[in-house]
Formats: C-alpha cells, structure tokens, sequence
C-alpha cells in the first residue's frame, strides 16, 4: 500500500505561469514533509520541506503548503522556468517514530515549456 | 567539497555475482542511507544507519548487506545478483535527520543480466 501518493505522472505548465504539484499521504504517524528535485542521471537535490507544526513554507519562487486534516501537501513554483523542468519527489518521515527515514512518491514530471 | 561519492557510476553483472557499491561522504554526516530507484516506483529505503557501527533495514532489504564501520563510508553488498537487481542505487547522507534534508550522491546504474 503506497503511503505517499503523487497521483500526477506529469505536468506541463508555460514559463512564468505557476507549477503546482500535489502530494497525499495515507500515515498520520508522518510529521515531516520534503520535496527533491531530481534530474536525469543525477542525484535527487533537497528543495524545501514543511513540518507538521506549520501549514505554509516559502523560499524564493517555491511555496509549500500542508493541509493535514486532508493529509495533502503541495508544491507551489513562481515564476516557473525552463530550468524547473525536471522529476519532483515528495517524500515524507517520521514512522515508526523516527525522522531519518523518508518514504517518497513516485515522482511528477514537470515540463516547463519556454 | 566532494559531497556523497559512489562509485562505480555503471556495473553490469551476471546472475550470482556478487559486489560491493561504495558510497563515501565528506561532510561528517551521522546518518546515512541506501535507496533503489526503479521505474513508476520512486525511490524504496534498502538499509539506513544512523551512526558508526549501527545499521538497520528499510523497505526492501533482501538481498543485500551493509556495514558501517566508519562515519563516511557506507559500502552496500550484493550477495548474490539477480535480475530483480537492476535498478538505480542512491546513496544519501544528512546531519541530524530529515529535517536538514538528506544530500544524494549521483547514482550508480546497475544492470543485472
């Protein structure tokens, strides 16, 4: 049973529109959330996370925001660019009573079209 | 600063060989861990550790083996390859858990045949 669900293979937005890209979870026990950016033949890359405690969560062009009454986090890029294009991991901890293993989604592939 | 280095970056294999990826980081990292990646699964936890001389599984350990007898070294063992194998191997370290975010190294492509 897949615990963190990103439902959306992909996504197609154009530059200097907003991406958004969602997340469900199923775990209640998850209290810390992340997104990774990764590109292809390359490592995934830590872009921004949200405790439990908070709702929202801004750095520069990315916004990530909790519902956890819906168990529901979303990615939020603006303005998107070309350079955004890539696969995005959500990933969740803090099962099993710990935070140093991430359980993650099967990715959305975001295509930013100049 | 090199960051997570594993090595090799791309190994083919026969069924019932066996090898050893090496995963080393220069950041002092406590915690460390190993994924796969596979195609429409996103990344699976294989065994993780949280500190020299302590190892544990994770989602999918079968088949492999790891030991951690250094802060920077995480090397994981094949024991003996099979198919199901292939995959894409990352490994990952973080200071203090997740809440810093764990930094990926670049993946080592393995192909078992």
């Amino acid at each position: 049973d897949q615990q963190v669900k990103q439902n959306s293979p992909s996504l197609s937005v154009q530059e200097g529109r907003i991406s958004i890209l969602n997340c469900d979870y199923t775990n209640s026990m998850f209290d810390y959330f992340l997104w990774y950016k990764k590109y292809p033949a390359e490592g995934p890359t830590f872009l921004i996370s949200i405790s439990s405690i908070k709702d929202k969560n801004e750095d520069g062009r990315f916004t990530v925001f909790l519902n956890k009454s819906a168990k529901h986090l979303s990615l939020h890029i603006v303005p998107s660019q070309p350079g955004d294009s890539a696969v995005y991991f959500c990933a969740a901890s803090g099962d099993w009573g710990s935070n140093y293993k991430l359980t993650f989604g099967k990715g959305t592939l975001l295509t930013v079209n100049p | 600063n090199a960051g997570v280095t594993q090595t090799p970056k791309f190994q083919v294999l026969k069924t019932g060989q066996s090898m050893t990826l090496q995963c080393a980081q220069d950041m002092n990292h406590e915690y460390m861990s190993w994924y796969r990646q596979d195609p429409g699964m996103g990344l699976r936890l294989i065994h993780y550790s949280v500190g020299a001389g302590i190892t544990d599984q994770g989602e999918v350990p079968n088949g492999y083996n790891v030991s951690r007898s250094t802060t920077e070294d995480f090397p994981l063992r094949l024991l003996s390859a099979a198919p199901s194998q292939t995959s894409v191997y990352f490994c990952a370290s973080s200071y203090s858990g997740t809440s810093y975010g764990y930094t990926f190294g670049s993946g080592t492509r393995l192909t078992v045949v």
